[in-house]
Formats: C-alpha cells, structure tokens, sequence
C-alpha cells in the first residue's frame, strides 16, 4: 500500500517569513508530484507539479524533489494570512492514473 | 473558458438510499477522475473515466459505479448508502492524454443520515 506522509500541522509561520512544507512517500515508481492549496470548505486548487528531481520555482513558490530519499517539499517565500490553507501533496505512480494524497499539512501564517 | 463545474452543491439522504452527483469537465478537457474526501482527510480516488470506459478503479465497493457521456460530463452513482459515505465528492478533469495535472471542480457536500 503506498503512503504519501504528511505532517498536519499547523504549520505557524510569521507573515513575510518562508514556510517549508514537506512529504514523504513510499512508492519508489511515483514519477509525478503535485502540491495543492485548499481552503477551509473549498475544493483542491493545484499550484505546483514536479517531475524530476531539483528545484521547480513559480513566483513565491518553489517545489523541490528528491527521488533518492523519496521526498517532496514546498517553499512558500514571503508568507501573507491569504497563504493560510490546508497543503496536499499528491503523487502519481508510474503508469497509474490515480493521485494519492497524503492528509494535508495546514498552514497557518501570522499577520 | 469555464472550469470544472459540479451539482449539486450539497445534498442530504438517508441510509440505504442512492445518489447521482454530476460533473462537467473543463473546456479542451476530456478525463474525469472522481475522488472522495472524508473531513480531515485527503482526497481517495474512486475511478477515472476516458472515453466513455472507466480506465482504474480505487479501492471502493462495487456500490460505487459511473459513466461518462459523449460530450465528457460524468456521472457518479452511490448506491444502498451508508452513514460513512458522508464526504466532500470531488471531480477532476484533465486534458487528452495526460496522465497528470488534474484540475478540482467545486465539489458536491454529501451527507448520509
């Protein structure tokens, strides 16, 4: 059964400072990674995808890879309150077409 | 260009009843994955639906069934409901052939009395 493992948090962080948020998995054929923000009551918005292993940087985000240690992690640079939500990461196996979450970090940043 | 849309909103049955919730994928869009999150939960993958055949299946009963329909919407059906189904139901869609980013539709708020 392969996990994707995700502290619950909250993750407390000050406004203006960088938030790290990560994830483990146990699946050594996940090709794919996926961060999602969601809000209290709302749905999953996808906000980064990572394929091979490194840095991925899209504005205040930056996603990183490590296939060797089986680990993902989010940066979120310049924390805002409207950065507070609820992170998933996903993973994809090689072949599947399924994403499986883990339960989500939440992240609380501090005006 | 509308994103994935879902109905209804909310909805509340009994045990033992059935249910159809229906979604819409996004424009240029033509796969469905259907997912179900408990509180507190991450999303679980119920099935994915590509043309018109259902191409994986997550570990969910056979209550659980779907379709998709020519033009790509979806449906998926609960059948004999229980007090656990009561969960967020999401769709996601994605573009032809991609097996990866799945964009979220608002959801539909299930709850099982």
């Amino acid at each position: 059964q392969k996990e994707v493992e995700q502290n619950s948090g909250p993750l407390s962080v000050p406004e203006g400072a960088i938030a790290s948020l990560n994830c483990t998995y146990s699946d050594r054929v996940s090709q794919s990674f996926f961060w999602y923000r969601q809000y209290s009551g709302k749905s999953p918005e996808l906000i980064m995808s990572i394929y091979s292993n490194g840095d991925k940087e899209d504005g205040r985000f930056t996603a990183q890879l490590n296939k060797a240690s089986q680990y993902v992690s989010l940066l979120i640079r310049d924390s805002q309150p409207s950065d507070s939500a609820t992170y998933l990461c996903a993973v994809r196996e090689t072949g599947r077409r399924a994403l499986t979450f883990g339960s989500g970090t939440r992240l609380q940043v501090q005006p | 260009d509308a994103g994935v849309t879902q109905s209804p909103t909310h909805l509340i049955k009994t045990r033992g009843q059935q249910v159809t919730l229906r979604c819409s994928p996004k424009s240029g869009h033509d796969t469905v994955s259907w997912y179900q999150q408990a509180l507190g939960q991450g999303p679980q993958f119920i099935f994915q639906y590509y043309e018109e055949e259902e191409r994986q299946r997550g570990n969910f009963p056979d209550r659980f069934s779907g379709h998709q329909f020519p033009n790509y919407s979806s449906e998926l059906n609960v059948n004999a409901l229980l007090l656990g189904d009561s969960a967020l139901y999401l769709c996601a869609s994605s573009p032809s052939g991609s097996y990866n980013e799945q964009f979220f539709g608002p959801g539909t708020r299930l709850t099982v009395l």
